[in-house]
């Protein structure tokens, strides 16, 4: 089964910042990633998925990097609304493996 | 529109049954999941199913306890949950991945004696 690590689990940052949260995978899973934000009591929202592309209706602020093992999402400006836990997820192979989030919170 | 149905309190080796019914896209042309989130715990992916209901996928952790079929006549995806343990106690959400990604709200299911 493949791994995802993410990097760091918990995130302290300020509005304005730019932050940047790494996905880790144990093997090679050729773009088949998708990060996912979720606020508490809420479903997860679909961010970026194919890696890099941004999901309709997400803010431009939010880019997804990365290819084989080592995959980024970045958040150039943080606003009040991104404080969230944020996971990414493999779609390549079963099982559809989740890391196991990203908490940002406010410093 | 995903919405699931069916949580509730089990006792541990009880069985329950979630549905979830499925509005407003093609439902027989997606592969549909069954994701679960244990309270203040990541997210787990579960149980995932072909268009067809062909092919079912498990994760390890139900593997042999839970069942996933649906009904492409009645756009419904079903997860039929046998032995439950305290530790499947989680909000289970139905959802579909992908470039047109939809998740249901959850349905909090409570495994204890």
């Amino acid at each position: 089964d493949i791994q995802l690590t993410q990097s760091p689990s918990f995130l302290s940052a300020s509005v304005g910042d730019r932050v940047t949260i790494t996905c880790r995978a144990s093997q090679a899973i050729s773009g088949y990633l998708a990060w996912y934000q979720q606020k508490p009591g809420k479903a997860p929202k679909l961010l970026i998925y194919a890696a890099s592309t941004l999901q309709n209706g997400v803010p431009s602020r939010f880019s997804g990097t990365g290819s084989g093992t080592e995959f980024t999402l970045t958040i150039s400006s943080l606003q009040p609304e991104d404080f969230a836990t944020y996971y990414c997820q493999q779609l390549q192979y079963f099982p559809r493996t989740f890391g196991q989030g990203t908490k940002l919170e406010i410093k | 529109q995903l919405l699931e149905t069916g949580g509730g309190l089990a006792k541990p080796g009880g069985s329950l049954r979630l549905s979830c019914a499925a509005s407003g896209f093609s439902f027989r042309s997606y592969t549909m999941n069954w994701v679960r989130q244990a309270p203040g715990k990541g997210l787990e992916w579960i149980s995932s199913i072909s268009t067809t209901g062909d092919f079912q996928y498990y994760a390890d952790s139900v593997k042999g306890r839970f069942t996933i079929s649906r009904d492409n006549s009645n756009n419904s995806l079903s997860l039929l949950m046998d032995g439950l343990r305290a530790e499947d106690t989680a909000v289970y959400y139905c959802a579909k991945f992908g470039s047109s990604d939809h998740w249901g709200q959850g349905t909090l299911v409570t495994v204890s004696s």
